[in-house]
């Protein structure tokens, strides 16, 4: 299995200061083949199932706030939040989708410093 | 928009086999283009993908659980299903339903989600 691993696991920002949460695979999660890395970026608040946020490592979803931006290949991804809002409390999640199973980093609980 | 909403019993008993039903609304789920997914989330803890299914019938599991587990489909009813046997109190989490974008893909979107305790 493919082990991702975000850090750091827990984060204190500023309100409309950047967050930067980082994701790291085991093996790479590029496909040199179509080059593009097989992850995705997922928010989650309590009580909510995850939204996803971004796919293919930079792709942001249709809805989601330009504040948001996924960046890395190989096996170094990055989720920036460029200037935090309130409602971004959350935690946040990584998943790689290169092989099965199919997994997720451990979380990133984002608060308000 | 797609909606996905699941149901079954909140509480299992340790050994017993836990059986989860995801509900499509909104949209078919016979699309070539999609696979179904159950994935789970012990309280407090992170998210471990369970299995997944294509409309045709095709799966993939966890091997992590593959010995335990077995999902399926039902066209006529726009829904699939997860059932888990030989639970122990382990197995307590939230379970979710979720679309998956291709055979491996993101996942997009989720059910709310239900959670299942395993406890005598």
């Amino acid at each position: 299995d493919i082990v991702m691993t975000q850090s750091p696991d827990s984060l204190a920002v500023s309100l409309g200061e950047r967050a930067t949460i980082n994701c790291k695979s085991s093996q790479s999660v590029l496909d040199n083949s179509n080059n593009k890395n097989y992850l995705a970026w997922y928010q989650q608040k309590p009580g909510q199932p995850p939204k996803m946020l971004i796919y293919w490592a930079s792709t942001r979803e249709s809805g989601v706030p330009d504040r948001f931006s996924g960046s890395g290949s190989g096996t170094d991804f990055t989720l920036t939040i460029s200037s935090l809002q309130a409602e971004d409390v959350a935690i946040y999640f990584c998943q790689q989708y290169s092989s099965s199973p199919q997994t997720f980093g451990q979380g990133t609980k984002l608060e308000i410093k | 928009q797609l909606q996905l909403q699941e149901s079954g019993p909140g509480l299992v008993k340790p050994s017993e086999t836990l059986s989860l039903t995801c509900i499509v609304s909104t949209g078919s789920i016979s699309s070539s283009s999609y696979y179904w997914d159950w994935i789970r989330q012990p309280p407090g803890k992170g998210l471990e993908w369970i299995a997944s299914i294509h409309y045709t019938g095709g799966t993939f599991y966890n091997p992590s659980l593959k010995s335990r587990v077995t999902i399926s489909v039902d066209t006529s009813k726009n829904q699939f299903s997860l059932k888990l046997n030989s639970v122990t109190d382990a197995d307590t989490a939230v379970y979710f339903c979720a679309r998956e974008w291709g055979m491996r893909g993101w996942f997009d979107p989720w059910g709310q989600g239900t959670l299942v305790t395993v406890s005598s």
